[in-house]
């Protein structure tokens, strides 16, 4: 099976800032990589596919990159209502895995 | 608009068995794989089962295997989730997602969830 980690576990960042969370696949899975957004009493919410293409109706603030095992996921500048949980998941291969998320709140 | 509606969820005894569903509409459901995801308190996503839309092929982690059977009614647009010998470590969110398109296995629309609980 794939394994993916995530880092931070948790951040804490300032209105407006930059934030970025990594993503690492124990194995190379190309581009077939997904990041979700749960926000707190919600289900997720897909957000980026494909490494880096944005799900429709997502703001662009949100972008997605990196192939094979390392990615990144990026809000440009954050604001409050993206206090959520942030999951990469790889669909390279069944059984489908998701990283463990980060928790990204404000400062 | 996609919707995803799952039902089922609820007690049981350890040991016990469910039955979920989830209702679908809004797209052609019959081409497009549908997964299970559950999360269990404070924690977080852990893919369970897909049925393939072209050939009805299933997958399960292995945590659910022999367990669990994923299936789905075309006629119907609705997936099923058969829950057998449930463990206290089943108690969990259960989401049924789509895929964002056919042929991929990529996850696309979620439903709001059922809870399920495993206790005495």
């Amino acid at each position: 099976d794939i394994q993916m980690t995530q880092s931070p576990s948790s951040l804490s960042a300032s209105v407006g800032d930059r934030v970025t969370i990594t993503c690492r696949a124990s194995q190379g899975i190309s581009n077939y990589l997904a990041w979700f957004q749960q926000k707190p009493g919600k289900a997720p919410k897909s957000l980026i596919y494909a490494a880096s293409s944005l799900q429709s109706g997502v703001p662009s603030k949100f972008s997605g990159s990196g192939s094979g095992t390392d990615f990144t996921l990026t809000i440009s500048s954050l604001e409050p209502e993206d206090i959520a949980t942030y999951y990469c998941q790889q669909y390279n291969s069944y059984p489908l895995t998701f990283g463990p998320g980060t928790k990204v709140d404000i400062k | 608009e996609v919707q995803l509606v799952e039902s089922g969820g609820g007690l049981v005894q350890p040991g016990g068995s469910l039955r979920l569903s989830c209702a679908a509409s809004g797209f052609t459901f019959s081409s497009y794989a549908m997964s299970w995801v559950r999360q269990a308190p404070g924690k977080g996503l852990e893919w369970v089962s897909a049925v393939a839309g072209s050939d009805g092929s299933t997958y399960y982690a292995d945590s659910v295997k022999g367990r669990f059977t994923i299936s789905r009614d075309n006629s119907k647009n609705t997936l099923y989730l058969q829950m057998n010998s449930l463990r206290a470590e089943d108690t969990a969110i259960y989401y049924c997602a789509n895929a964002r398109a056919i042929n991929t296995k990529c996850l696309g629309n979620w439903g709001q969830g059922t809870l399920v609980t495993v206790s005495s």
